[in-house]
């Protein structure tokens, strides 16, 4: 258990369906990511998330869309995805560190893997 | 952007063997840490080591920045010790976490 949780562990999502990926969690960070991890990839940024303000946007495509209503909740909401969006996808939260995020420690959920058919 | 090469790719272990994992990367760090993905996903922290070494129990990390890699070193390798083994550095306040592509430890009994 490392303190961040995500929620669904899977989903199986058609192309034409709307779902979301929840990440919640319990260590009072501020905060919170988004990772792609495909198969034989190395992991992918998609979206960081520092006192609920989004501060990086890895050129994601719009069918992505995050939400961070507090910092300790961080959503993927998914539409219309494609087969290769098939994935693990990650949650990590970490402590901003004397106003920036370079020397902070990231701490991962367990993951979402979807499967889109 | 930074680039982030690990190696070997794989590596087999019997059980009680030691192994060393290596971590270039092609700019300065401000940040670098090591983490262990067991087979079920779960991304573990396992060292925050921008410089100097650290041990935790079977485990060590030595980072040399001015010459940029890093080493991981398993002793007395585990079945448990399985699964991928990643590098990630950072360059700047706001930049990205770059990922290596891994190292997959496989520990036979």
């Amino acid at each position: 258990e490392t303190g961040v949780t995500q929620t669904p562990r899977h989903l199986v999502m058609g192309m034409t369906n709307k779902k979301s990926l929840k990440c919640e969690q319990h260590l009072g960070h501020n905060a919170m990511y988004w990772y792609k991890q495909s198969a034989k990839k190395p992991l992918e940024l998609m979206f960081v998330y520092s006192l609920e303000e989004r501060v990086e946007n890895n050129s994601v495509p719009s069918r992505f869309s995050p939400e961070c209503p507090n910092s300790s909740h961080l959503f993927l909401h998914l539409h219309t995805l494609q087969p290769e969006d098939s994935a693990l996808y990650l949650c990590a939260s970490s402590q901003e560190v004397g106003g920036a995020l370079a020397k902070n420690i990231q701490y991962f959920g367990a993951g979402t893997r979807l499967s889109v058919l | 952007g930074i680039q982030v090469e690990q190696s070997p790719p794989d590596l087999i272990l019997q059980e009680g063997a030691n192994s060393t994992l290596r971590c270039n990367f092609s700019d300065s760090v401000n940040n670098l840490q090591w983490f262990h993905q067991n087979p079920w996903g779960q991304l573990i922290n396992l060292f925050y080591i921008p410089s100097g070494t650290k041990q935790n129990g079977r485990l060590s990390a030595t980072t040399v920045a001015t010459e940029r890699y890093s080493l991981l070193y398993i002793s007395s390798s585990q079945t448990t010790d399985s699964g991928v083994y990643f590098c990630a550095v950072k360059t700047d306040s706001w930049g990205k976490f770059q990922f290596g592509a891994g190292t997959q430890v496989v520990v036979t009994p």
